[in-house]
């Protein structure tokens, strides 16, 4: 038990749907991320927030969009996605402090697929 | 950018046998930190360890143990008398002071422990 959670675990959509990934921490953590993991490629970092705000966004598209409502919880809103977006999806979380580098905690991840 | 490399795409071993998962990592920084990760099948990455950069000290956790050397650039894994339940994907990755929220990981090792 990592304290990271993710919801779905799975999900299958078509290129028109719109749906969204959930991520939920419960270490007491202020900052969120999110990871895309393709197969046959290392892990990629999409988006960084800290203290609730984006720090960072790594030239992802505009189809991913991040929220980030309070510092437990994490979303990726999807939208008109296309094929080679499907992959696994995970949400990490860990507290960052002044200079500091803490672990980054992982949750299970969601195995999205694009028909 | 900070770069980490894992050679070995695949390793497959016989329970009890040693093995050692190589890490080799590029870094400007003076201060960075170095993790090893466990990604079994069900996907979630389990966090094993954290190193920092002034601390070449060797570690050991029961069968797992942690040589860092940074005259090679290196932090290799190796695990004792291996076990079934060691299979799974193992990721190095690498945090630069200058850019905490950057974390880089390598391509990973599966390794596959057979009875």
């Amino acid at each position: 038990e990592t304290g990271v959670t993710q919801t779905p675990r799975h999900l299958v959509m078509g290129m028109t749907n719109k749906k969204s990934l959930k991520c939920e921490q419960h270490l007491g953590h202020n900052a969120m991320y999110w990871y895309k993991q393709s197969a046959k490629k290392p892990l990629e970092l999409m988006f960084v927030y800290s203290l609730e705000e984006r720090v960072e966004n790594n030239s992802v598209p505009s189809r991913f969009s991040p929220e980030c409502p309070n510092s437990s919880h994490l979303f990726l809103h999807l939208h008109t996605l296309q094929p080679e977006d499907s992959a696994l999806y995970l949400c990490a979380s860990s507290q960052e402090g002044a200079g500091n580098t803490d672990t980054q905690y992982f949750g299970p991840g969601t195995r999205l697929t694009v028909l | 950018a900070q770069k980490v490399t894992q050679a070995q795409t695949e390793i497959s071993v016989v329970e009890k046998e040693d093995v050692t998962l190589d890490c080799v990592y590029e870094t400007r920084d003076t201060t960075y930190y170095l993790f090893w990760y466990k990604q079994p099948p069900s996907g979630e990455l389990v966090f094993l360890i954290r190193r920092n950069s002034f601390d070449e000290q060797n570690e050991i956790s029961g069968r797992y143990s942690w040589n860092f050397q940074k005259s090679t650039s290196s932090f290799n894994f190796t695990i004792t008398a291996s076990q079934v339940v060691d299979s799974a994907v193992y990721f190095c990755a690498l945090s630069e002071a200058s850019n905490n929220n950057d974390m880089r990981f390598g391509a990973g090792t599966r390794l596959t422990v057979k009875p």
